[in-house]
């Protein structure tokens, strides 16, 4: 089945230790998302790719990333992970940019900052 | 981007129908709405959106008020696996990011 995948499922890093989530899809999408879910909130978009074309949020920290080495991968980069950063990161894909177009999510991935 | 208000949390007795409240006053005319789920420590999943018509497919219906300002979103007959955060959102058309913008959403607890 076409799917959206991350791996791992689980992280554990150290305060200020680079760590990287990568998230691969099997749709063949033009774009793919990165969110940021902190417990009990609502996710929220850090960054996307449409195609090889970054496209950051405002407010995205300095600190946050992103790769796209092809059409199926694509990565998030903590570069020095805080207390703060401490969440689920999930990777969403749609075929394009269209209001009509679905938003498929990955499983997540939970990252713990010790 | 429209705001959406929508109640913190529901009960519904397991095959019963769910039906979940999301006001939107100021939607505008080209926006969708979109209701997506979450289950617990999953991604969000796509469950069915709308512009101005009812909609309804293998998952849910959804109804739109005629004036567009609120719509309710129907599970028909609820299980123990709909326990769920069900987020309602407005989508504006076109636009560069496509980005969704999620609320508080609902908590429906679905009770055996």
């Amino acid at each position: 089945d076409a799917m959206v995948i991350q791996n791992p499922r689980y992280q554990v890093t150290q305060f200020g230790k680079p760590v990287t989530l990568s998230c691969s899809q099997t749709l063949n999408h033009n774009v793919m998302y990165w969110y940021q879910q902190k417990s009990s909130q609502a996710p929220k978009l850090l960054f996307h790719y449409y195609d090889k074309d970054f496209n950051n949020e405002a407010d995205t920290p300095d600190n946050f990333q992103s790769r796209r080495p092809n059409t199926s991968f694509c990565f998030l980069d903590i570069r020095s992970p805080g207390l703060g950063d401490a969440a689920m990161y999930l990777c969403a894909t749609s075929l394009d940019r269209l209001s009509t177009d679905t938003q498929y999510f990955g499983p997540g991935t939970r990252l713990t900052v010790l | 981007d429209a705001k959406t208000t929508q109640p913190t949390s529901m009960d519904c007795a397991e095959g019963r129908a769910a039906n979940l409240p999301c006001n939107h006053s100021t939607i505008s005319g080209n926006e969708y709405v979109y209701w997506y789920r979450q289950i617990h420590s999953q991604g969000p999943q796509y469950i069915i959106h709308g512009l101005k018509n009812n909609e309804t497919n293998e998952m849910a219906s959804l109804i739109i008020t005629e004036d567009r300002k609120s719509s309710t979103l129907i599970l028909p007959h609820a299980t123990l696996r709909d326990t769920a955060v069900y987020y309602c959102i407005v989508r504006p058309e076109g636009g560069a990011t496509n980005k969704l913008i999620f609320g508080t959403g609902t908590l429906l607890a679905v009770q055996p």
